[in-house]
């Protein structure tokens, strides 16, 4: 069974703070997806990253896959209050399509 | 074009009633899967289908629960005798299912069922 462990659990900065979520695994994935949901709706996918050591931006978005494809991070710069969100990391192992979630980075960003 | 769409967006139950979830793909996707979502235990995969292919069943957490996909298209999730513990939001997503982006999920808005 593959894990996903995801930190911090939960994060509150102040508008404009830098942060770091972190995805980890004693198992390789094939690929990661970065997913964020708000409340009342399902994830929306934010980047998904197959290769290992592969770093990919969107916006103030940096996403990175470990060299080892075990372990994933994203980083904000200049966080917004539009950025509030449950942030979470899913793999997907060998051929299998279904996705292994992490449990999720609750965001807060106050203005 | 349009999402993923499912209904009811929310269904009350009493214990021990069968109940029906819906779920429409996006379409030209021919993977579907549907997962579950609660607190403590974050998003667990139920079921996946892909084409005319056997669907992987694996994550069905009891013979409670089945799932149909009918014309390769909308999917129906079917709980049984429904029990408490069986309270959660109930996430629908399909793919492309081959090709480079066949991981890239989307989800549907989930509908929140609530068991009393």
């Amino acid at each position: 069974t593959q894990l996903l462990e995801q930190s911090p659990q939960f994060l509150s900065i102040q508008e404009g703070e830098n942060l770091t979520v972190y995805c980890n695994s004693s198992s390789v994935f094939s690929s990661l997806q970065w997913y964020r949901q708000e409340p009342g709706e399902g994830p929306v996918l934010l980047v998904t990253v197959v290769t290992g050591g592969e770093v990919k931006k969107l916006k103030r978005l940096t996403f990175q896959f470990g060299d080892a494809r075990k372990d994933s991070s994203l980083h904000i710069t200049a966080a917004q209050t539009g950025d509030t969100g449950l942030y979470l990391c899913a793999g997907a192992a060998g051929s299998a399509r279904q996705l292994t979630f992490g449990s999720g980075t609750q965001l807060t960003v106050l203005p | 074009g349009a999402g993923v769409s499912q209904s009811p967006s929310n269904k009350v139950t009493e214990k021990g009633k069968d109940v029906e979830l819906r779920c429409d793909p996006i379409s030209g996707h021919t993977a579907l899967y549907w997962y579950r979502q609660s607190l403590g235990q974050g998003l667990e995969f139920l079921i996946y289908f892909q084409g005319n292919s056997a669907p992987d069943k694996s994550g069905l957490p009891s013979d409670r629960f089945s799932a149909e996909r009918t014309g390769g298209s909308v999917s129906t999730l079917t709980i049984q005798r429904t029990q408490q513990e069986d309270s959660a939001v109930y996430l629908c997503a399909s793919s492309l299912g081959v090709g480079s982006r066949a991981y890239e999920q989307y989800f549907g808005p989930g509908t929140r069922l609530t068991v009393t």
